[in-house]
């Protein structure tokens, strides 16, 4: 079975670009959740689809950050615009439901200039 | 507010040396608990998930233990090689079920040939 894969995997943008990332979840997994992990820190939640709807945003930091999950299938989150501090690896995670297993992506390092 | 906290931020070791970390986690409204190792630009890989008091699980030369009534887990790493050199990550769930995870900030182990 195909993992968890995001794109890209690398970005350096310029502070006031827009950057979306993209996560394609395991087929059939119907909860995927979005991660950033800033250089130093933890990992920290950013926000969880249960299919297309948006269970939990609570770790959203500002409305510079839209993440989308239309149909229920692949997941986008746009930085718009990108601040200095946005930099950092943006992990993607799926899982099925009523199980504990959850599998992340090798994320996507964004980098702001 | 959930908080995971890991010990020690890093480590050296000898190759051939046995080493141990420290995951401490809020004990009560214990749900799980999960280890990740993680290489950079890579997936944090799934090691184990503890649910009861007592568990111990065991993975190659790599095992952990859980006591939820104290709040903590240890890893432990039998004979560690340089392959094993990695970021090793614990987290909770927020809640039952599918939820997000709260992260350490990670035990960061190089392992010296």
């Amino acid at each position: 079975e195909a993992g968890v894969t995001q794109f890209p995997s690398h970005s350096v943008i310029e502070k006031g670009q827009t950057v979306t990332l993209r996560c394609d979840p395991i087929s059939g997994h119907d909860n995927l959740y979005w991660y950033r992990r800033v250089m130093g820190k933890e990992i920290k939640f950013l926000l969880h689809f249960v299919k297309e709807s948006k269970q939990d945003e609570s770790g959203m930091p500002n409305n510079r950050f839209l993440a989308e999950r239309t149909g229920g299938t692949y997941s986008t989150l746009k930085v718009q615009p990108a601040e200095l501090e946005d930099s950092g690896v943006y992990f993607c995670a799926s899982s099925q439901e009523r199980l504990y297993g959850y599998t992340f992506g090798s994320g996507t390092r964004l980098t702001v200039v | 507010i959930l908080n995971v906290e890991q010990s020690p931020q890093s480590l050296h070791v000898q190759e051939g040396d046995s080493t141990n970390f420290t995951c401490s986690f809020p004990s009560s409204n214990f749900y799980a608990l999960h280890w990740y190792r993680w290489e950079t630009a890579k997936s944090p890989e799934a090691l184990f998930v503890m649910t009861l008091n007592g568990d111990e699980k065991k993975k190659g030369q790599i095992s952990a233990t859980l006591n939820t009534k104290e709040g903590y887990s240890y890893l432990y790493i039998k004979g560690s090689q340089p392959e094993d050199s990695a970021t090793y990550l614990c987290a909770f769930p927020k809640n039952s079920g599918n939820t997000p995870l709260v992260f350490g900030k990670g035990t960061r182990l190089s392992v010296i040939a």
